[in-house]
C-alpha cells in the first residue's frame, strides 16, 4: 500500500507570491492533517480535515487555508508569502485510532 | 497553551549505550505519543500510552506514563545508527489535532 504523498518535495518562492501545496492519503483514509516544522517553533498543527470538513485549526494567521477533496486527497494554500513562511510543510493522514502517518513532506523556501 | 518540554534537548552516545529521555506537561495528559523523525522524513509513532504508570514495549523501546499523568520517559536500550533521528513526545488532543514537543535529537557514534 502506497504512504501519503506529497508534492512538491522542495519549492523556492519570493515573498508576496503564494504556493499550493497538495497531499494525497493513503488510500482509505479520510482524515487528514497538516504541521508546519521549523527549528524554531518545531512542530505545529495548522488544520485537519476529515470528509471534505475542517474540523479543526490550528493559530495561522488567515493567510494559511486549506481544503479536502472529494476523494481526500488535500491542498493547503499560503498566500502573500514571508520569510517566516519557509518551513518543512507535513501532511498527515489517519484511518481510526491513534496513529498518523506522516508524509516526506514539502521544504518550502520563501526569498 | 499546552506546552510540552523534552530533555535532553540532544545526545550524543556510543553504539551499544542506552538511552533514556524524557517529555514533561504542566497540565495532565490521557494520552503520550512517541513519534521518531529520520533525516528527510516524516515521524513515524513509536509507541503510544493510555494510562498512568503504563508501561509499553515495542522492540527494544520502552516508554512509560507517569503516575502523575503529567510526564513519560522513553528508553531505548543497546542503541544502533539506525537510531539516530530526532525523538518527540505529543499529546492528541480533540480529533487529530496532536501537540508536539521540542524534541530530542539522538545521535549515535558507531
Amino acid at each position: 500500500k502506497a504512504g501519503v504523498t506529497q508534492t512538491p518535495r522542495y519549492l523556492i518562492k519570493t515573498r508576496g507570491q503564494q504556493v499550493t501545496l497538495s497531499c494525497s492519503p493513503i488510500s482509505g483514509h479520510r482524515s487528514v492533517s497538516w504541521y508546519q516544522q521549523t527549528p524554531g517553533q518545531g512542530l505545529q498543527f495548522l488544520f485537519e480535515y476529515f470528509s471534505e470538513t475542517q474540523r479543526n485549526k490550528g493559530n495561522f494567521p488567515g493567510r494559511f487555508s486549506g481544503r479536502q477533496f472529494s476523494n481526500s486527497r488535500s491542498e493547503m494554500n499560503v498566500s502573500t508569502l514571508e520569510l517566516g513562511d519557509s518551513a518543512l510543510y507535513l501532511c498527515a493522514s489517519r484511518l481510526s485510532g491513534d496513529e498518523q502517518f506522516f508524509g516526506p513532506g514539502t521544504r518550502l523556501t520563501v526569498l | 497553551g499546552q506546552q510540552l518540554n523534552q530533555s535532553p534537548q540532544s545526545m550524543f552516545i556510543q553504539e551499544g549505550e542506552d538511552v533514556s529521555m524524557n517529555c514533561t506537561s504542566s497540565s495532565i495528559f490521557n494520552t503520550w505519543l512517541w513519534y521518531k523523525q529520520d533525516p528527510g522524513e516524516g515521524p513515524v509513532l513509536l509507541i503510544a500510552l493510555y494510562k498512568a504508570g503504563e508501561l509499553t514495549s515495542n522492540g527494544r523501546l520502552t516508554a512509560q506514563f507517569g503516575i502523575t499523568r503529567k510526564d513519560s520517559f522513553l528508553n531505548i536500550s543497546a542503541s544502533i545508527p539506525s537510531d539516530v533521528g530526532i525523538y518527540f513526545c505529543g499529546k492528541k488532543t480533540s480529533y487529530d489535532k496532536v501537540i508536539f514537543g521540542p524534541g530530542t535529537s539522538l545521535s549515535v557514534i558507531p
